[in-house]
């Protein structure tokens, strides 16, 4: 069974751009969670998707959005970068059944802004 | 709000001894989950195990096992054995059962193994 997948794995911008990172995950999850690991402020919860819908969001601005589409896979979108976005971003993904929910972890993206 | 403290920024250990990693974690609520994820220098954050917080029986993956004292709000992970490939960074991570899912981590835990 295929884990998740994560696009691209590394991504270089400059500051003001705009990037969007792509997620795919395990076949038969619904739910799909982002994360940023920035260095020195650990794992932050950014955003939950189910179903198509938004159902969480951490404390970020508007500028870090998201979509999830019909076949569940997901898209982190970014704006107006800054310096302090440089950061892994990590994917996950959960099916949400009846005790198994747990979430298993994408690669990963390695987000730089010059 | 829920929050996870790992209090050891490193630790290491000779390989085939045995080692704990310390995680303490406050909620008000009753029902939830723990878990254990290691982050080796791929940096792909692997599932190490998982405690539900309504079993009273501490969990055990192979050479993994956790000591859960609900009371205590500690959830310490045990590695026996050592081995060269546990070396990682260990994250202790906290998810409310119902409503948002989302994991909390605590700061993490640099493991290092000696030969």
């Amino acid at each position: 069974e295929a884990g998740v997948t994560q696009s691209p794995t590394h991504l270089i911008k400059t500051r003001g751009q705009q990037v969007t990172l792509r997620c795919s995950p395990i076949s038969g999850h619904t739910s799909v969670y982002w994360y940023q690991q920035a260095l020195g402020l650990g794992l932050q919860f950014l955003l939950w998707y189910d179903e198509g819908e938004e159902r969480n969001r951490g404390n970020f601005p508007p500028r870090f959005s998201g979509r999830q589409f019909p076949n569940y896979s997901s898209e982190l979108n970014v704006n107006a970068l800054e310096l302090e976005d440089s950061a892994l971003y990590l994917c996950a993904s959960s099916s949400d059944r009846d005790g198994e929910d747990t979430q298993y972890f994408g690669p990963g993206t390695r987000l730089t802004v010059l | 709000a829920q929050t996870v403290t790992q209090s050891q920024p490193e630790m290491s250990v000779q390989e085939a001894e045995t080692v704990t990693l310390s995680c303490t974690y406050d909620t008000s609520e009753s029902d939830y989950y723990l878990f254990w994820y290691k982050q080796p220098p791929s940096r792909q954050m692997i599932l190490v195990i998982r405690q539900e917080a309504y079993k009273q029986q501490n969990a055990t993956e192979n050479r993994f096992s956790v000591n859960f004292q609900k009371a205590a709000k500690s959830f310490s992970l045990k590695i026996s054995d050592s081995q060269l490939g546990d070396a990682a960074m260990y994250f202790c991570a906290y998810a409310f059962i119902q409503g948002a899912q989302k994991l909390v981590f605590g700061q993490g835990t640099r493991l290092t193994i000696n030969p």
